[in-house]
């Protein structure tokens, strides 16, 4: 078993970017696909990123996926915040090679 | 267009057993490479997996929860069926339904997310 460790807050201006970070505890990073979800208050997760740094069909290109082997971490990228950003973000990966989900501890992401 | 729909009791009593259905449209769960997942998230906290259910009729269950779920489909309906056995008030939380399917490079990911249900386990 493993875990995803994310900051539980970040704040940053409109207009700016910003990265949220997931660093998975054991096992690679790299060995199964990272997706990130967004749930504004109030609502349902949506799918932003999927497959690492795949973006899902009417997600704004200023949202972007990445990981870092060295660190083993996944990251979002919000560029061009808008205050429409502001959600908490979650980070979701498998067992490895199981359909397992494990899930981050979620962001929240405050824009001001 | 895809959408999916959570409906059960909004309240139910600890040592009760908890049964939700999702129902679900814009797809079949017997085409290759579709499946039905469980999600929930208690009041202020993360998501947790829950259960999933293939195309296939494979099974797959958060192991600590393994031995108090089941999930099942009735495909002629567009449904999927969750029970939890056994409720706790840990067990409080807003449960969804989504849609996994197979991406690109053969990755398994939610595409279509339920509105949720709030469940409130209490006497």
């Amino acid at each position: 078993n493993f875990m995803l460790t994310q900051p539980h807050s970040v704040s940053e201006s409109p207009g700016k970017t910003v990265t949220i970070s997931c660093t998975r505890s054991s096992g690679s990073i790299a060995t199964d696909y990272v997706q990130w979800y967004q749930q504004r208050p109030g609502s349902a997760p949506i799918t932003v990123i999927y497959e690492d740094d795949q973006r899902l069909s009417g997600v704004p290109d200023r949202f972007s996926g990445s990981i870092d082997s060295s660190s083993n971490s996944a990251s979002l990228t919000i560029s061009g915040l808008k205050t429409e950003d502001e959600a908490d973000y979650y980070c979701q990966s498998y067992e490895s090679g199981t359909p397992w989900m494990v899930f981050g501890g979620g962001t929240k992401l405050t824009v001001l | 267009q895809v959408t999916l729909r959570e409906s059960g009791p909004a309240l139910v009593k600890p040592t009760q057993t908890l049964t939700l259905t999702c129902t679900f449209s814009g797809f079949s769960l017997s085409t290759s490479g579709m499946c039905v997942t469980w999600i929930r998230q208690p009041p202020g906290k993360a998501l947790e997996w829950l259960a999933r259910i293939d195309w296939d009729d494979d099974e797959y269950y958060n192991t600590s929860l393994k031995t108090r779920l089941t999930v099942s489909k009735d495909t002629s309906k567009n449904q999927v069926v969750l029970t939890l056995a056994n409720l706790d008030p840990a067990d409080t939380a807003t449960y969804y339904c989504a849609r996994i399917r197979v991406g690109y490079r053969s990755g398994w990911y939610v595409d279509y997310w339920g509105q949720g249900t709030l469940v409130t386990v209490s006497s």
